[in-house]
């Protein structure tokens, strides 16, 4: 009931497209859903994070679309630019307790020029 | 801030050896957490701490890994001895609010 669920594990888009991740979660305790966007060689860095109370968030070309009634969110990158090729990992945690989060196995995204 | 800290970010050693990764997490988080990550496995969970005490170590592989946080600004994970398939980039992160991962201890056991 822990686990969080990411698709896909890769993904190729042109400059200029949409890049969309989805993940989806069991445990319905969670009620923070951060994004974190990982270059090589480099830690994860948090990117966007949504809490329920709201269905999307939007932070310049990424946005955050949140379904509580599916227990999915996704993240989607507009105008995707070959700098944002990075690996992105959806997560899920309980923020109430302060506790671990639970992180999905990570998207690679490549946007060709 | 110079967020999360680690060192060394690179590490070579033999099979046997003791290695101690070192962690210095942002000031004022109550939380740090040691995590590894391989092209296998992914990003795992091995250990954290709330307000220095080891609250969760079930991600622990093995007796040979330890962690110790022995203050706010100070962790340490500890192989001993380390093997082959320990090689991985270790990441230490802190929390308050938001979770923020340091840059890494690539370590290679040979």
């Amino acid at each position: 009931q822990q686990q969080v669920k990411q698709s896909p594990q890769s993904l190729i888009v042109q400059k200029g497209g949409i890049s969309i991740i989805n993940c989806a979660y069991e445990n319905t305790a969670f009620d923070y859903f951060p994004w974190y966007q990982q270059f090589p060689g480099k830690g994860p860095a948090l990117l966007i994070a949504i809490r329920p109370d709201v269905s999307e968030k939007k932070e310049g070309r990424f946005t955050i679309s949140f379904n509580k009634s599916a227990k999915q969110f996704s993240l989607h990158i507009m105008d995707s630019q070959p700098g944002d090729s990075a690996t992105y990992f959806c997560a899920a945690g309980q923020e109430t307790s302060g506790s671990r989060l639970t992180f999905g196995e990570g998207t690679q995204l490549t946007v060709n020029p | 801030d110079a967020g999360v800290i680690q060192s060394p970010r690179h590490e070579v050693t033999e099979m046997g050896q003791e290695v101690t990764l070192r962690c210095k997490p942002i000031s004022g988080h109550d939380y740090l957490f040691w995590y590894r990550q391989t092209m296998m496995r992914g990003l795992e969970l091995l250990i954290y701490f709330n307000n220095n005490v080891p609250i969760d170590d079930s991600g622990m592989p093995e007796d040979r890994f330890s962690a110790k946080m022995p203050n706010a600004s100070f962790s340490t994970l500890k192989i001993q001895p380390s093997e082959p398939r320990d090689s991985a980039v270790y990441f230490c992160a802190s929390r308050c609010y938001e979770q923020y991962f340091g840059p890494g201890t690539r370590l290679t056991v040979t």
